[in-house]
């Protein structure tokens, strides 16, 4: 499967906890993206990733979070101290320079804290 | 500001009726815009896209979407529903950050409940 690859799928862990997903983007894809995606909503971006460079955080992102892409490949996406609040799936794209703004999405990580 | 409205939270249709879900946009400049399914447990899948030209887009599985500059719509349609389009349907707009590189805003999506 040459799509974007995201683990784990689901992740479920206690308020205060740190988690860590990671996402695999399709090769050669300079871009990455990660949303998030709460019920009844649609993707919210949170940042993005040219090569190895993060060059843009949403407000979404508190200090809590922090997202890497150390190789310009896959990233990791981690979350610090945990809060109910951060339940929701966390989507990561890819695409690539030109292609008029495509992105493929990952299957997703679904959190849930408790 | 950039923004994306999908009015209807679900559509139903019988199968093998036709289809609309509806998606109004706002931006500045011209619109680069998207539909995107997603299936249960499943990620979010590239239908089509809008960026110049024709005004009637065909994309994956059979739809299609309009483009309609003076409404400020992108409204998706299919000529004849199956059951196996039952999802959910996110609209899209992509808007530019100063560096030139992009970002998707979405609508809220709408279920679409395909009925045998």
């Amino acid at each position: 499967d040459t799509g974007v690859s995201q683990n784990p799928r689901h992740k479920i862990t206690k308020r205060g906890q740190n988690v860590t997903f990671r996402c695999d983007p399709i090769s050669e894809h300079n871009r990455l993206y990660w949303y998030r995606q709460t019920l009844g909503q649609g993707p919210e971006f949170l940042t993005y990733f040219q090569n190895e460079a993060q060059l843009e955080k949403s407000r979404l992102l508190s200090d809590r979070f922090s997202a890497e892409r150390p190789k310009g490949s896959f990233s990791t996406l981690e979350i610090q101290r945990t809060e109910q609040g951060d339940s929701a799936m966390y989507l990561c794209a890819s695409s690539p320079v030109i292609g008029q703004g495509v992105a493929f999405f990952g299957q997703g990580t679904r959190l849930t804290v408790v | 500001a950039q923004s994306v409205a999908q009015p209807e939270d679900q559509v139903n249709v019988a199968e093998g009726n036709p289809l609309t879900v509806k998606c109004t946009y706002s931006v500045s400049g011209n619109p680069y815009l998207f539909w995107y399914v997603q299936y249960p447990n499943r990620g979010l899948q590239f239908l089509l896209k809008y960026i110049t030209g024709d005004n009637l887009v065909k994309g994956s599985y059979g739809f299609e979407a309009e483009f309609n500059k003076s409404q400020t719509s992108f409204h998706l349609k299919k000529p004849s529903a199956l059951v196996s389009d039952s999802a959910l349907y996110f609209c899209a707009v992509r808007t530019m950050f100063s560096g030139g590189y992009n970002k998707l805003i979405f609508g809220a999506g709408t279920r679409l409940a395909v009925h045998p």
